[in-house]
């Protein structure tokens, strides 16, 4: 298996761009997690889904945030607009029901200018 | 509110000087202690998950040990090679959240 796939690896874009990310899940699982990373603050949890369903979006700073997952095999975390501060790596996880462990993409490097 | 908190923030060992890494957690209804290695520019990569108190699981020099407040991540004779973060998260259910702590980070020094 291939693993988690995110793309792009890297984004450089300015402020008020729009910015989406995207993730493809291991074949079977069924939970996909989205996470943000910096230094300051370490792993975020942004947004869950449960079978394509979002479950949880509490951890989404704002409404520039928005995520979708339409089928089982991808989801997007889109950004529009962005700002500087949104400037941070942005990794996908998935997960199999029923288990605890969860299997994290490469991440996306995103920087905002 | 949950939280994972991990000591040290960094930590620098000669190779072969082995040390130990804590994680302690305040998770109600704890399901899963989990440990994970982070390579820079990588995703965190799963190392082990333990689900009670006096467990403990190894793989080559790392043995990770659960008490009911806190995990350790033991290091025996490290080599260079096992420099990276190591970050230590909770879950009090399954198909929900991992709660991460900050991460040590590191360095092995030969």
């Amino acid at each position: 298996d291939a693993g988690v796939i995110q793309s792009p690896r890297h984004e450089v874009t300015e402020m008020g761009q729009e910015v989406t990310l995207r993730c493809k899940p291991i074949s079977g699982h069924n939970s996909l997690f989205w996470y943000r990373q910096t230094m300051m603050r370490g792993l975020e949890l942004l947004i869950y889904f449960n079978n394509n369903v979002p479950i949880d979006d509490s951890g989404m700073p704002e409404d520039r945030f928005s995520a979708k997952m339409p089928n089982a095999s991808f989801s997007t975390l889109k950004i529009q607009p962005s700002e500087p501060r949104d400037s941070a790596v942005y990794f996908c996880a998935s997960s199999f029901q029923g288990h605890y462990e969860q299997y994290f993409g490469p991440g996306t490097r995103l920087t905002v200018t | 509110e949950d939280q994972v908190t991990q000591s040290p923030e960094a930590l620098r060992l000669q190779e072969g000087e082995s040390s130990s890494l804590n994680c302690s957690y305040t998770v109600s209804g704890l399901r899963g202690l989990f440990w994970y290695r982070q390579d820079p520019g990588k995703g965190p990569e799963f190392l082990f998950t333990l689900y009670s108190a006096g467990e403990e699981k190894e793989k080559e020099r790392l043995k990770a040990t659960l008490t009911k407040k806190e995990s350790f991540l033991h290091i025996t004779a490290p080599k260079p090679e096992d420099s990276a973060t190591y970050l230590c998260a909770a879950s009090n259910s399954g198909n929900t959240p991992l709660v991460f702590g900050k991460g040590t980070r590191l360095s092995v020094i030969a």
